[in-house]
Order: C-alpha cells, then structure tokens, then sequence
C-alpha cells in the first residue's frame, strides 16, 4: 500500500544548489500536486498536473518547475534555492477532482542555507 | 483577501465531548467544494469529509460531519466524541469551480488538543 511517495524526506541545500524532488503515485490517479506548508499559511500551491504530459501554475509557482513525463510521476525542481524556499513540501494525488479528497506524500522537509 | 478564514489558531476540548471548528470562506462561485483534512503530529495530511455546494444534506463520515451554511459560508468540522488521537492541525479547504483546472486553496488551520 504504498500510496504516494516522496523523495528525498529531508534535504539541506546550500543557495544557489539546485535539486529535484520526486512524487511517485501508484494508484493510476490522473491528477497530481505539488504543496508548500509554512507556519501559520496552510498549505499553498505550487504547480498541479491534471495528466500526463500537462502541467500548470499554482498559486506560488516562482522559483519552481515541474515535470509530469509519466503518469505516476511528478517531479518538482529547484534551479537556484534561496533560503526563501526553506518550507515542507507535499505532493498529493486524486483520481476524482470534483469530489474526491487528496491523497498526500509524507513530506519533504526543505532547508536552505 | 483570504479566501478560507479560521478563526481559531487553538482550541481545547474534554475527551467525550463534541467540538466544532470554524471556517468561512469567500467565493463568488456557484459550483465549489468543501473539504476537512488532518494533520497530526507525525505530519501527514489525511483527508476527513467532503461537502459540495449544491449538496443538500451536510456531510457525514463517522464521528465527522460538516455544518455546512451556504448563506452564511461557512462551513464548520464538527467532531462527536473526541478522542485523544483526534488532537492533530485541522485544515478547511476548498475547490472553486468545477473544473479539473481549478484549484484547491487551504485554510491557515486550526490546532485542536483533546485533554483526558
């Protein structure tokens, strides 16, 4: 029953280092996204993907590119980290937008330096 | 302007007891969605309870239901029977339009400690 999930669960990044987390769904859902939680916002949207092959900005999405080159993957990417980037990020799946309620990755916990 | 409003940063309840959680929000949509999700300690997100804008009858799932006053938007979890594990961050959220494009916004959360 894996779900969704999330590498790496912890990250130190230096700024300026670039890197890529990876979201990986094994329950064939068509749409997936990606979130950051800061203390005291809830949860902000990043970049989303409503299948393979399509993506689209979220509410936050400077700073951040994505890629949806298969299905069951999503991946998020930092060219450049600014401490500004430090945050946890989700990634989460539905197979029903309308009704259905996310199923969400563990988390990344992000530092940058 | 904040789209979903918590008003509660931290709420106390007796084990047994029933508590309700806040949230408002602000659409001018006709066709949106409400959603409930948990967040305890150990950090994952958990999907509780669903209510759409043309449903009729508040949502139910177990001991959650949604207080859902489409007037007043607001749309309040209600917990019957709290339970130590019940203590967790709770996140209102919601989908306006009815699209596959549109997107999900969260609430800034309310933290619920459950006292023996």
């Amino acid at each position: 029953n894996a779900g969704v999930t999330q590498t790496p669960k912890f990250r130190v990044l230096k700024t300026g280092q670039s890197m890529t987390l990876l979201c990986a769904q094994d329950m064939n859902h068509e749409y997936m996204y990606w979130y950051r939680q800061d203390p005291g916002m809830g949860l902000r949207l990043i970049h989303y993907s409503v299948g393979e092959g399509t993506t689209a900005k979220g509410e936050v999405p400077d700073g951040y590119n994505v890629s949806r080159l298969k299905k069951q993957n999503f991946l998020l990417g930092l060219e450049s980290a600014a401490p500004s980037q430090t945050s946890v990020y989700f990634c989460a799946s539905t197979d029903s937008f309308l009704k259905g309620g996310y199923t969400f990755g563990s988390g990344t916990r992000l530092t940058v330096v | 302007a904040q789209k979903i409003t918590q008003t509660q940063p931290g709420m106390f309840v007796q084990e047994k007891e029933a508590v309700t959680l806040d949230c408002t929000y602000d659409t001018s949509d006709q066709s949106y969605g409400l959603f409930w999700y948990k967040q305890p300690s150990s950090g994952e997100m958990i999907f509780l309870i669903y209510q759409g804008s043309y449903d009729e009858q508040n949502a139910t799932e177990g001991r959650y239901s949604l207080n859902f006053q489409k007037a007043r938007k607001s749309a309040n979890l209600v917990i019957s029977a709290s339970q130590l594990g019940d203590s967790a961050m709770y996140f209102c959220a919601m989908r306006e339009g009815e699209t596959s494009y549109d997107k999900v916004i969260f609430g800034p959360g309310t933290s619920l400690s459950v006292i023996p």
